[in-house]
């Protein structure tokens, strides 16, 4: 009953490291998406799928790629870190267009700090 | 353009004690809205959706809101709150259609015993 796992869960970076966050759903979901959570901006859309081997851009996909090369996994990854990318990092999932039932099932975070 | 306002970054109640969370929302369109929560250190959970049917909605642990097309609102109630209502209660909007959610800032609800 895992549903929404992200790894890792806490990591400290240095200006100019990279890494990538992996997002594993279990529920077979079409739609996956990544958001960051910053003190008073609520989440914000980075990048989303709405399937397998599509990515989109959403509202702040800047410093940010993603991959989406198998249908359960949706990686997010920073090239280049910089500190304005310090945040908790949320992947959701969704069988239909989250517009149309609003239900995302979110993993519980990754918390990224870039030094 | 859609969005929604949360127009209270902390709520602090009494155990007992009727909540509420308000939100409006702007949409050229007729929206889709939800409420979600966030336990500290949890991701966010769905606790109640308007998708054009009844206007009152009734949610998960005695949380209801009401779509009120007049005033561009979709406040969050609860007639009694309890201890572990302390959360973060997240106010979004949705256009049909689209693979979007567009979240408020949030509101913090402390409750004390």
């Amino acid at each position: 009953n895992a549903g929404v796992t992200q790894t890792p869960k806490f990591r400290v970076l240095k200006t100019g490291q990279s890494m990538t966050l992996l997002c594993a759903q279990d529920m077979n979901h079409e739609y996956m998406y990544w958001y960051r959570q910053d003190p008073g901006m609520g989440l914000r859309l980075i990048h989303y799928s709405v399937g397998e081997g599509t990515t989109a851009k959403g509202e702040v996909p800047d410093g940010y790629n993603v991959s989406r090369l198998k249908k359960q996994n949706f990686l997010l990854g920073l090239e280049s870190a910089a500190p304005s990318q310090t945040s908790v990092y949320f992947c959701a999932s969704t069988q239909d267009r989250a517009a149309n039932t609003g239900e995302l099932f979110f993993g519980e975070g990754s918390r990224l700090t870039v030094l | 353009a859609q969005s929604v306002t949360q127009l209270d970054s902390h709520v602090s109640v009494s155990e007992g004690t009727p909540v509420l969370l308000r939100c409006n929302y702007s949409s050229s369109y007729s929206p889709s809205l939800f409420w979600y929560v966030q336990h500290p250190n949890k991701g966010l959970q769905l606790l109640l959706k308007y998708t054009s049917a009844a206007t009152l909605v009734k949610g998960i642990n005695g949380f209801e809101a009401e779509f009120k097309k007049s005033e561009t609102s979709f406040h969050l109630t609860k007639p009694s709150a309890h201890m572990s209502d302390a959360a973060e209660y997240f106010c979004v909007v949705s256009l049909l259609n689209t693979d979007k959610l567009i979240f408020g800032t949030g509101t913090r609800l402390q409750v004390f015993p």
